[in-house]
């Protein structure tokens, strides 16, 4: 089955630093990925849509310049939280669908915990 | 954009009852309605799923309904258990975009 990869599972960093999450899918070809943001008891928001090959669109709200993503390829994602600061601290979480499109193949990541200290 | 509410917030059933989760969606245009079962610092997994040219489908102990007129699906799950306890969420797609939008969140408590 569609295996997404999530990686860092846990990160701590200092306030003002940057932190790259990568996501991969390992076993097919993603065109979309999308990321996800999940505080504590809350739900999953929509963060931004990232097209292989093309600029990422942003749900209203989120900062662009603060949350760069790159999707360079059809296997890999990257989100980079720029100058970290506490509030950022949350539960990250990629998605990833299939190249072969359909309503099939949508695969979440592990996740990964951020916190800014 | 689309907009989906779900409810109850939290749900305590005795082990063996039935639970019943409920949400509302408010794109006309949505036509994949997913169901997710999150345990903590877990990712989400999917459970059930329904298009919107189905009106129910039933997976052992999980059904799900859908109702396009009132713009609204259900989660059902009979028979409960301990292992069922976790957090639940629904979510709607549009069209091609595929983006999926969450609903709150249900947590579900299971009484043994």
């Amino acid at each position: 089955g569609a295996v997404v990869s999530q990686h860092p599972s846990r990160v701590i960093c200092k306030s003002g630093t940057s932190v790259k999450i990568e996501c991969r899918s390992l076993d097919f070809q993603a065109t979309t990925m999308f990321w996800y943001r999940q505080f504590p008891k809350q739900s999953l928001m929509l963060m931004a849509t990232s097209n292989e090959g093309s600029k990422a669109t942003y749900e209203q709200g989120v900062e662009k310049d603060k949350f760069l993503i790159n999707h360079a390829s059809l296997t890999l994602s990257t989100l980079t939280v720029t100058s970290a600061h506490p509030e950022d601290s949350s539960f990250y979480i990629c998605s990833a669908r299939a190249a072969t499109g359909g309503f099939y193949g949508y695969t979440f990541g592990s996740g990964t915990r951020l916190t800014v200290v | 954009g689309e907009n989906v509410e779900q409810h109850p917030s939290t749900l305590s059933v005795q082990e063996g009852d039935s639970a019943v989760i409920k949400c509302t969606y408010s794109d006309s245009a949505s036509n994949y309605f997913p169901w997710y079962k999150q345990e903590l610092g877990k990712r989400p997994q999917l459970i059930i799923d329904i298009r919107s040219n189905v009106g129910e489908k039933k997976d052992q102990r999980i059904a799900v309904t859908l109702n396009k007129t009132a713009k609204h699906f259900s989660l059902h799950i009979t028979e409960t258990q301990p292992e069922d306890s976790a957090v639940y969420f629904c979510a709607a797609s549009i069209g091609t975009g595929n983006q999926f939008y969450f609903g709150t969140g249900t947590s579900l408590t299971v009484i043994p």
